[in-house]
């Protein structure tokens, strides 16, 4: 297992059609979490996983985006009917059951709406 | 939710020591802080992190204020690779929102 691997890497589309991301975490790590970041900002929390449970989701999250970690492997965040606004790169990241603060980052998936 | 603060950009020379700082004066008492830092077109990266006492590890040292309300990143001798957005970052709510700030860009020079 070579870390966290995120899927597209790079994504352009139109206003108002539907993205999906996902993240395949480190194997053991049952912690995931999903960050936005636009340019010269750092990463801005939106949804954490323990497991397949979704605990927390950040008040800035919108309805258009949701995110699933089915059977506590894999994670998707989608975005339906996306807006300019959505431009960014959106990371995932792991944390191990221990909990030594260490978070692993994906490289990212970055998006582009025109 | 803590709050960390930190300069926007520093510089260092390269072979010198770097000390990046970070305020975070309203860290509770089981507060970790944590260090990232961020290349470009990368996703963050670990650095270090460490509770109350001072902490080393092979990338950099944790300089961890008494009062905890402050700490400092020590790059011991940077270099230009070491040229990145440094993070300073506290759990916030109940630990499960691990939050980022601004960060420092830091620019090493040759």
């Amino acid at each position: 297992d070579t870390g966290v691997s995120q899927d597209p890497r790079h994504k352009i589309t139109k206003r108002g059609q539907n993205v999906t991301f996902r993240c395949d975490p480190i194997s053991e790590h049952n912690r995931l979490y999903w960050y936005r970041q636009t340019l010269g900002q750092g990463p801005e929390f939106l949804t954490y996983f323990q497991n397949e449970a979704q605990l927390e989701k950040s008040r800035l999250l919108s309805d258009r985006f949701s995110a699933e970690r089915p059977k506590g492997s894999f994670s998707t965040l989608e975005i339906q009917r996306t807006e300019q606004g959505d431009s960014a790169m959106y990371l995932c990241a792991s944390l191990n059951r221990e909990n030594t603060g260490e978070l692993f980052f994906g490289e990212g998936s970055r998006l582009t709406v025109l | 939710d803590a709050k960390t603060t930190q300069p926007n950009s520093m510089e260092s020379n390269e072979e010198e020591p770097v000390h990046l700082p970070c305020n975070h004066s309203t860290i509770s008492g089981t507060d970790y802080i944590h260090w990232y830092r961020q290349l470009p077109s990368q996703g963050p990266e670990y650095v270090i992190h460490g509770l109350t006492s001072n902490v080393n590890n092979r990338m950099a040292s944790l300089a961890i204020a008494e009062d905890r309300k402050s700490s400092t990143l020590i790059l011991h001798r940077a270099t230009l690779r070491d040229a990145a957005v440094y993070y300073c970052m506290l759990p916030s709510g109940s630990a499960r929102q691990l939050t980022f700030g601004s960060g420092t860009q830091l620019t090493v020079l040759p």
